[in-house]
């Protein structure tokens, strides 16, 4: 079974630029996630889609990120302008959860992430 | 606030002994946590998880240990390989109109040959 891809794997920008990032889930799975991990932390979401609805996007700078999931498949996240603070890996995770707790339904499967490197 | 945090950043093993990586959390009506590895450049992946109506869970070399009383998980590998050499991370998974996953902040394990 084919995981979630992410690219590009790596950018490098200045601040005040702009980036997207995209996701391809895996085939099936209605839920999309993007998570921020900045280096030594452990990743916190961003924003959570399910199909092509926003269900969570509490954590997400709105002045600058955006995020869309085009017919309930693939995403884009994008930043627009860039700050130093927005270093980070860009994590995109994708489960079958249609909104009901059925245990492995749950289960996030996780792309290698997007390093970004605001200069 | 609410959290999940680790006790540790960095646990150096010697390959062949056991690990234990410990994780406290603060939410008590959680119910439900996950342990999860990341290898430089990937992503997280699963371990294994728990039940809160669970003390213990064991898999393939690993055990999860969870004390509800005093909100605490741990997370056990037996006979520590180099390819255990990661940082895992310990999620709890919040219900209710949607579903997600609150991580720590990770602790690094390395083993040494």
């Amino acid at each position: 079974e084919a995981g979630v891809a992410q690219s590009p794997r790596y950018k490098i920008i200045e601040k005040r630029q702009s980036v997207a990032f995209w996701c391809n889930p895996i085939s099936g799975h209605a839920t999309l996630y993007w998570y921020q991990q900045i280096l030594g932390q452990g990743p916190k979401l961003l924003i959570q889609f399910q199909n092509n609805g926003v269900v969570d996007d509490s954590q997400l700078p709105k002045d600058r990120f955006s995020a869309e999931r085009l017919k309930g498949v693939d995403s884009t996240l994008k930043i627009q302008p860039a700050k130093l603070e927005d270093s980070a890996v860009y994590l995109c995770a994708s489960s079958l959860d249609r909104g009901d707790f059925r245990g492995g339904d749950n289960e996030q499967f996780f792309g290698p992430g997007t390093r970004l490197t605001v200069l | 606030g609410e959290s999940v945090g680790l006790h540790l950043p960095t646990l150096s093993v010697q390959e062949g002994d056991n690990s234990i990586i410990n994780c406290a959390y603060s939410n008590s009506a959680s119910d439900y946590f996950i342990w999860y590895k990341q290898e430089s450049g990937k992503g997280p992946q699963f371990i294994i998880d728990i039940r809160s109506n669970m003390d213990k869970r064991q898999g393939q070399r690993v055990t999860v240990l969870l004390n509800k009383t005093v909100k605490h998980l741990s997370l056990q590998i037996a006979a520590t390989q180099p390819g255990d050499s990661a940082v895992y991370f310990c999620a709890e998974f919040r219900r209710g109109g949607y579903n997600k996953l609150i991580f720590g902040a990770g602790t690094r394990l390395a083993v040494h040959p």
